[in-house]
């Protein structure tokens, strides 16, 4: 079955305790990116990664980082979380420029 | 800035309805336009997409118009149902080389029996 797995789904953390929260899509796509759902401000892009290698910032990258040593992967590096990065987080991926976005199913974050 | 909007907020409507959710953009030049389904505690599901060159999608009883000049783009639902109760998404991908897309907050629908 096509799609994105993110792990963890849920978890309660501490500020200042690094996290990585993992990406993984199994249909080959060039393009990923992780988002934030707030609410009143809905998704907002993190990062996105147009290759293996190549990744960029979108719209609120500070405070993360990200990877993409391969294809299937890109996971979510938050080295000092805040509280401030509570939130509902998605993994997206597709075939490339204007194709259609595949999602996961998020991960929600609470730092304390 | 690119900016998009949905009106309205909140919808709710009996079984078998018509309806129509609306989703604006400030930016006309846009590379195409994606509609998305969210149900409560999953992600997004792609429902529609429209290139920037197109003026309609149809699958099932979804249409998806868009009108670029006018900043305008509406999800169509035809007989509405109980299952089709969900947050709907239309998300607008600029024309540069990325892959950003900038979303609405959404209409988040309820179809009762």
């Amino acid at each position: 079955e096509a799609q994105v797995t993110q792990n963890p789904r849920y978890l309660i953390t501490v500020t200042g305790k690094k996290l990585t929260v993992t990406c993984s899509q199994n249909m080959n796509h060039e393009y990923m990116s992780w988002y934030r759902q707030d609410p009143g401000l809905g998704l907002r892009q993190i990062y996105y990664s147009m290759n293996v290698e190549v990744t960029d910032k979108g719209d609120v990258p500070e405070g993360y980082k990200v990877s993409r040593k391969e294809k299937r992967n890109f996971p979510l590096i938050l080295e000092s979380p805040s509280p401030n990065q509570t939130s509902l987080y998605f993994c997206a991926s597709n075939r490339g420029m204007g194709q259609p976005q595949h999602f996961g199913d998020g991960t929600r974050l609470s730092i304390l | 800035k690119q900016e998009v909007t949905q009106i309205p907020a909140a919808l709710s409507v009996p079984e078998g309805e018509n309806l129509v959710l609306n989703c604006s953009f400030t930016d006309s030049a846009i590379y195409n336009l994606q509609w998305f389904r969210q149900d409560p505690g999953k992600g997004l599901t792609s429902l529609l997409l429209i290139q920037s060159s197109q003026r309609e999608q149809t699958s099932g009883r979804l249409n998806a118009s868009l009108d670029k000049s006018s900043g305008r783009s509406t999800l169509y639902i035809a007989a509405s149902q109980p299952g089709d109760s969900a947050t709907y998404l239309c998300a607008v991908r600029p024309p540069y080389n990325t892959d950003k897309l900038i979303f609405g907050t959404g209409t988040r629908l309820q179809v009762f029996p």
